[in-house]
């Protein structure tokens, strides 16, 4: 059974920094590409954030690019967002979610194509003073 | 970026009845188009993937159409457990965008 949890949200203040997890198992964790996907609340589904099964491939949402970081670690079957410099506007659950379809072709291109097989249960960000 | 609109944003409908959601895209996707069902507190639930396939394990009640700009999510016959939010996700160019949802209320 696939499973995805994440970890670490919470409460920061405007400016301040968290680093969200992911912990993926009942899957083969490097075969996928993995997405973090945000709610604000009472709001729609906002993608934020990919990267590819091997990392080569990393894409962010205008949003959030320069200030947030996914990267993943294989060994470990974990995927990670690091936020910096938050604000009010990034309130929100963040779902990790599983790549159904992405793939690798050719000499190495990435077709993104993602849809959004598995999601986790979410982790509540709230950025307030 | 590519617009996803959703209509109606809501609707009301009994158990039984046969129930349709509109998604449009502002340029044409083909058919890379995703439907979703959140229910709340939950995490969102894939139903249809590239427009018309079923994910696997979702009941056959529920079934997409469309390419290009224009699709359709059709629930057959609206079950207790249907009454949720559905969202429409493109994945044909990078950012993938969503819907606004469409809240299936009861009547």
């Amino acid at each position: 059974e696939v499973q995805l949890v994440e970890s670490g949200g919470g409460l920061v203040k405007p400016g301040g920094s968290l680093r969200l997890s992911c912990a993926a198992s009942g899957f083969t964790f490097s075969s996928n590409g993995m997405n973090w996907v945000r709610q604000a609340p009472g709001k729609g589904l906002e993608w934020v954030s990919s990267v590819s099964s091997t990392s080569s491939y990393i894409y962010y949402a205008d949003s959030v690019k320069g200030r947030f970081t996914i990267s993943r670690d294989n060994a470990k079957n974990s995927l990670y967002l690091q936020m910096n410099s938050l604000r009010a506007e990034d309130t929100a659950v963040y779902y990790c979610a599983r790549d159904g379809f992405s793939y690798y072709y050719g000499s190495g291109t990435y077709y993104h194509r993602p849809n959004f097989d598995y999601w986790g249960q979410g982790t509540l960000v709230t950025v307030s003073s | 970026d590519v617009q996803m609109t959703q209509s109606p944003s809501s609707l009301s409908a009994s158990v039984g009845d046969r129930v349709t959601i509109t998604c449009r895209a502002s340029r044409s996707i083909t058919s890379y188009l995703n439907w979703y069902q959140q229910k709340p507190g939950k995490a969102p639930n894939l139903l249809i993937y590239g427009a018309s396939s079923l994910q696997s394990g979702v009941p056959s009640r529920f079934s997409g159409s469309g390419s290009g700009t224009d699709f359709t999510l059709t629930i057959s016959s609206l079950q207790p457990e249907d009454f949720a939010t559905y969202y429409c996700q493109q994945s044909f160019i990078t950012p993938p965008t969503f819907g606004g949802g469409t809240k299936v209320e009861i009547k």
